[in-house]
């Protein structure tokens, strides 16, 4: 699985889009894009995946470059409850492929 | 859907001594993982199971360590003559087979070893 690149900490006021950037340069064409996040005495929590495509749910943005070297997590509006360590994961798509990679991610601190 | 849980939460052992713990998967999911989890870094994968078949294990996963899911519902992950260096907090997560893009994690179990 590709390595991927994140910043060790980030600030964001309540309120404000939270946009949180990956880079992961070697990726390949089979290759997915996840974010996890993981607060605070908690198990990870899935957010987002995607392919080359951005995607939307319920609790986030993702945007994939067109050259997909690079990704952001948009949090539109975070709350104080989105304080947490963001991690990016590349992951091979074919099936069998199970286990995530984890880097030590980009923690993320609300600011009221 | 109750979640993945796990037993124990937290666990203090002896340096020498065994220690077994369980993880209950998410009701339907056929897929649960192990991964470790040290102080300042991300969870690292350790071997995940389909049912009861064990399909991959890491090279983390040493002698010392065995995983179970014998009736391809609950799983064990047993530690044998405990170090030091297995103070972690272990995690365990569930997924559909038809949706394994999702994993859903447990709160995980934290391992002492004095």
């Amino acid at each position: 699985d590709a390595k991927t690149t994140q910043p060790p900490s980030m600030d964001c006021a309540e309120g404000r889009a939270a946009n949180l950037p990956c880079n992961h340069s070697t990726i390949s064409g089979n290759e997915y894009v996840y974010w996890y996040r993981q607060i605070h005495s908690q198990g990870p929590q899935y957010i987002i995946h995607g392919l080359k495509n951005n995607e939307t749910n319920e609790m986030a943005s993702l945007i994939i470059t067109e050259d997909r070297k690079s990704s952001t997590l948009i949090l539109p509006h975070a709350t104080l409850r989105d304080t947490a360590v963001y991690y990016c994961i590349v992951r091979d798509g074919n099936f069998g492929n199970e286990k995530l990679t984890f880097g030590t991610g980009t923690r993320l601190t609300i600011i009221p | 859907d109750t979640g993945v849980s796990q037993d124990p939460r937290h666990k203090i052992t002896k340096r020498g001594q065994n220690v077994t713990f369980r993880c209950d998967p998410i009701s339907e999911h056929n897929r649960l993982y192990w991964y470790r989890q040290t102080l300042g870094q991300g969870p690292e994968f350790l071997t995940y199971f389909q049912n009861e078949a064990q399909l991959e294990k890491s090279r983390l996963l040493s002698d010392r360590f065995s995983a179970e899911r014998p009736k391809g519902s609950f799983s064990t992950l047993e530690i044998q003559r405990t170090e030091q260096g297995d103070s972690a907090m272990y995690l365990c997560a569930s997924s559909r087979e038809l949706n394994v893009n999702e994993q859903f994690f447990g709160p995980g179990t934290r391992l002492t070893v004095l």
